[in-house]
């Protein structure tokens, strides 16, 4: 009963492809997140959505796309792998209008050879 | 815009000896501040926040608005709290956490 699930947890593939990455919330939050952490550690929010609605869209690449299905789901897809995308993407959900904790998955270590 | 800064990357104690994980804070609003963890292998996870003025695993964490900063505090290391520490900022009405660039913690024996 694992409250935030991301699927897969490595994902090694060439430059130029085309992948996703999966992630569902048990917890019944209305707000998930992807964040991404580089090499080096640093944490940076990449997108949000609240109720499958997109509220932030930091600068990320157009060859990233978040899509929420449903409140529990936010995948994010990723066109053109570039080297530089090599990082680990971490999913995360909350529940909105409270100050309260964002629930992390285990998250996905991508590998762009 | 909103800035978190945490100075040090690395911070190596003795196993005993007091720990201070330094967070300092950019924000023109009124701060909702949070420390993250994320043990070796582990997810990040929620380890307290400014508004519970609550001591978890003996750390405890005290606003300063003056000096705009949230440092992490524990009287005495234990080996167990070796891992990475994120002081994070929520803005953005309550969805966007702004992270520092974290501080690994070593306690050594």
């Amino acid at each position: 009963d694992t409250a935030v699930s991301q699927t897969p947890k490595y994902l090694v593939t060439q430059m130029g492809n085309d992948k996703s990455i999966k992630c569902e919330q048990n917890l019944g939050h209305d707000t998930m997140y992807w964040y991404k952490q580089d090499s080096k550690k640093f944490l940076k929010i990449m997108f949000s959505y609240n109720n499958k609605e997109l509220i932030i869209n930091e600068t990320v690449p157009n060859r990233f796309s978040p899509k929420s299905p449903d409140k529990a789901h936010l995948n994010l897809h990723i066109n053109s792998l570039e080297l530089g995308d090599s990082a680990v993407y971490f999913c995360a959900s909350s529940q909105t209008g409270t100050v309260d904790e964002q629930f992390f998955g285990p998250g996905t270590r991508l590998t762009v050879l | 815009a909103q800035r978190v800064t945490q100075p040090e990357k690395l911070l190596s104690v003795f196993k005993g000896a007091p720990v201070e994980l330094k967070c300092n804070y950019s924000y023109s609003g009124s701060p909702e501040l949070f420390w993250y963890v994320q043990y070796s292998r582990q997810r990040l996870q929620l380890l307290l926040r400014h508004i519970s003025r609550e001591s978890i695993k003996g750390f405890t964490a005290d606003l300063n608005k003056g000096e705009t900063s949230f440092h992490l505090k524990k009287p005495f290391a234990q080996e167990e709290d070796s891992a990475m520490y994120y002081c994070a900022l929520l803005t953005g009405g309550g969805n966007k956490l702004t992270f520092g660039t974290g501080t690994q913690l070593k306690v050594e024996l």
